[in-house]
């Protein structure tokens, strides 16, 4: 079946700007997470969704940084006010508990 | 809190010898431990796992991990390495089913011919 998958793959946008990411989980998972990959800090967590409702929100870095999950499906991470920094890979993860599935990222680059 | 170290950001090996990847982790409850593999400009891909039960975990690729909780350890190991190993490894740390895994910094596996 379908994997994980993100949109757009690659993001490239101007300080300032706000960005909208986008992942689609594995059907009829009810776990989604959010991760970004840089190269000075690793992968970091950044918020948990069961259903709609985010119980742990606790790796958002800043209040520039929201996401929202509607129909216990596809999110949308969005980032506001970018900065150079924000640059990273933004993976998203779906899980039925367990194992978390990876999508293939999206790569976002602030200039 | 939880955390992961994984000994050695870089590590090479010889085509057929041994493969040991390194990781010790913290965390307050019974951990759920789990090694992914990146190859280069690809996704996470789950190697191997640990929830409960055998202390020993087979993996995909003939990877294998055991956990010893005195030495609150889960090294990675393959017999013998192939030049397809060659990419980023990382050992990883959750409290549950649920929640969300907590990363070590990575080791890059290098093949050498």
């Amino acid at each position: 079946g379908a994997g994980v998958s993100q949109s757009p793959s690659n993001k490239v946008t101007e300080k300032g700007k706000d960005v909208e990411l986008r992942c689609d989980p594995i059907s009829g998972h009810t776990a989604l997470y959010w991760y970004r990959q840089s190269l000075g800090q690793g992968l970091e967590f950044l918020i948990y969704f069961q259903g709609n409702s985010a119980p742990d929100k606790s790796g958002l870095p800043s209040d520039r940084f929201s996401a929202e999950r509607t129909g216990g499906s596809v999110s949308t991470l969005t980032i506001q006010r970018t900065q150079q920094e924000d640059s990273a890979v933004y993976l998203c993860a779906s899980s039925l508990g367990g194992e978390q599935y990876f999508g293939p990222g999206t790569r976002l680059t602030v200039t | 809190a939880q955390s992961v170290t994984q000994l050695g950001s870089h590590v090479s090996v010889s085509e057929g010898a041994l493969v040991l990847l390194r990781c010790n982790y913290s965390s307050s409850v019974p951990p759920y431990l789990f090694w992914y593999v990146q190859y280069p400009n690809q996704g996470l891909q789950l190697l191997l796992k640990y929830t409960t039960g055998a202390t020993l975990v087979k993996g995909i690729n003939g990877f294998e991990a055991e956990f010893k909780k005195s030495e609150t350890s889960f090294h990675l190991t393959k017999p013998s390495a192939h030049m397809s190993d060659a990419a980023e490894y990382f050992c990883a740390v959750s409290d549950g089913p649920y929640d969300k895994i907590i990363f070590g910094k990575g080791t890059r596996l290098h093949i050498l011919p």
